[in-house]
């Protein structure tokens, strides 16, 4: 049962566009998002993350929108640069008396285009 | 350099045989969690420990299992290997507060069974 959804599994952009990463989850009783970005050989990397009492957090190019109702976030890197082609995922938890296991969706393939 | 340490960063092995991978977490850090990220696959939660006690648990086989150490180390043993357990093995480390925060991750260990 896959309660965080990425269901595209690659993006392809180009430099200085807007890219647009999504994500869906199924359990209500998640309250806090996070992405993480990965490059190859390399661990996952926290990028930015939204608490569910906000709809809207921004960090730099990366900006992450909450729809709590439609149980759906994504992730906006503008201007996209070469620099963000990784793989992103999107990442949920719930607070459980301080266990805080973070649930990932499969990830997504982001290639920015020179 | 997220501060997580992971050895050995590659390992192959035979069927049937056992093996201890290494994390040691941030420093300050008290809670560690596994991850497996398979081929194609997301990263699958196996289980968290706090302060050296298991706190939470995923989709960790029988074969599986994993200690924290006085020192806040951890080690997860797999025994009896399998072919299908070939995977990346992530590390990550958090204070563990009850407040939600992310996770940083080690650069992982490479499994190849053969």
């Amino acid at each position: 049962d896959q309660q965080v959804k990425q269901n595209s599994p690659s993006l392809s952009v180009q430099e200085g566009r807007i890219s647009i990463l999504n994500c869906d989850y199924t359990n209500s009783m998640f309250d806090y998002f996070l992405w993480y970005k990965k490059y190859p050989a390399e661990g996952p990397t926290f990028l930015i993350s939204i608490s569910s009492i906000k709809d809207k957090n921004e960090d730099g190019r990366f900006t992450v929108f909450l729809n709590k109702s439609a149980k759906h976030l994504s992730l906006h890197i503008v201007p996209s640069q070469p620099g963000d082609s990784a793989v992103y995922f999107c990442a949920a938890s719930t607070p459980q008396g301080g266990s805080e296991k973070l649930v990932f969706g499969k990830g997504m393939k982001l290639t920015v285009n020179p | 350099d997220s501060g997580v340490t992971q050895t050995p960063k590659h390992l192959i092995t035979a069927t049937g045989q056992r093996v201890t991978l290494r994390c040691s977490p941030r420093s300050g850090d008290l809670s560690v969690y596994w991850y497996q990220q398979s081929l194609d696959q997301g990263l699958q939660f196996l289980i968290q420990y706090y302060n050296g006690e298991e706190r939470a648990k995923g989709n960790i086989l029988e074969r599986f299992s994993a200690q924290q150490f006085p020192d806040l180390h951890s080690e997860l043993n797999l025994s009896s290997l399998e072919l299908g357990d070939s995977a990346l093995y992530f590390c990550a480390s958090n204070p563990g507060s009850l407040e939600n925060t992310e996770a940083f991750f080690g650069q992982g260990t490479r499994l190849t069974v053969v």
